[in-house]
């Protein structure tokens, strides 16, 4: 079980908008900043977030990043076929002393 | 541009320890950065394992703590991942990544791996 929560499984169709949460506590997302990963099938997790909305660059400005209190979210606006990929949030933990991460999200273009 | 590989055995046999060495090319792991290693069992999420930082400090995933060492060899310029008394539960795909943190006083910690290597898939099993 993950420290930091987030949904299994989010859909869209084409030029949809989507929005992907992660949920922790005071210890983690409460007192850090979080950072978002695309893992597409058979290859590294991939940084698209970092410091809860910056994006590196060549990341597309369809993804933007958000934390309010202990959450952060993930938006994907413009949805593409492309984006069909699995998602992870991560932060740091005060009481483990180290990185956490989101169990994943599954995202499917419909 | 930094770039990671990870190599080692890709089968271990039950209770054996786990060897795995990750190669950094494009930067001195002398100059600076934490450097770690993440795990993701086939079909599974992913799971931070331990991160060493450029003088030596060492940080653990408490789960794995009494299992586990991560060690820095810098005129190699790579650094290492031993695992033992490997089990069923250790099958997992293994990346070596570099973490950037900064401190905000506002804001806290700022982490993320970045960049990883491809990842060795290691089975456990006799």
């Amino acid at each position: 079980q993950s420290v930091l929560t987030q949904p299994p499984s989010a859909s869209g169709t084409p030029g949809q908008r989507v929005t992907i949460s992660c949920s922790g506590s005071s210890s983690n997302i409460g007192s850090n900043t979080v950072a978002w990963y695309q893992q597409l099938p058979g290859t590294a997790p991939k940084l698209i977030m970092y410091t809860n909305s910056q994006r590196p660059s060549g990341v597309p400005d369809r993804f933007s990043g958000s934390k309010s209190g202990t959450s952060a979210s993930l938006a994907i606006s413009g949805l593409q076929s492309e984006d069909e990929a699995d998602y992870y949030c991560i932060t740091w933990d005060d009481n483990l002393n180290g990185p956490v991460f989101g169990g994943g999200t599954k995202l499917t273009v419909l | 541009q930094v770039q990671l590989q990870e190599s080692g055995p890709g089968l271990v046999k039950p209770s054996e320890t786990l060897s795995l060495t990750c190669a950094v090319s494009g930067y001195s792991i002398s100059t600076g950065y934490y450097w770690g290693w993440i795990r993701q069992p086939p079909g599974k999420g992913l799971e931070w394992v331990a991160t060493i930082f450029h003088s030596g400090t060492t940080f653990y995933n408490p789960s794995l703590e009494s299992r586990v060492t991560i060690s820095l060899d810098k005129p190699k310029n790579q650094f290492s991942l031993k695992l033992t008394s490997m089990t069923a539960a250790d099958r997992a795909i293994y990346y070596c990544a570099r973490l950037v943190t900064y401190y905000h006083d506002t804001n806290g910690y700022s982490i993320w791996f970045d960049p990883w290597g491809p990842g060795t898939l290691v089975t456990v099993s006799s």
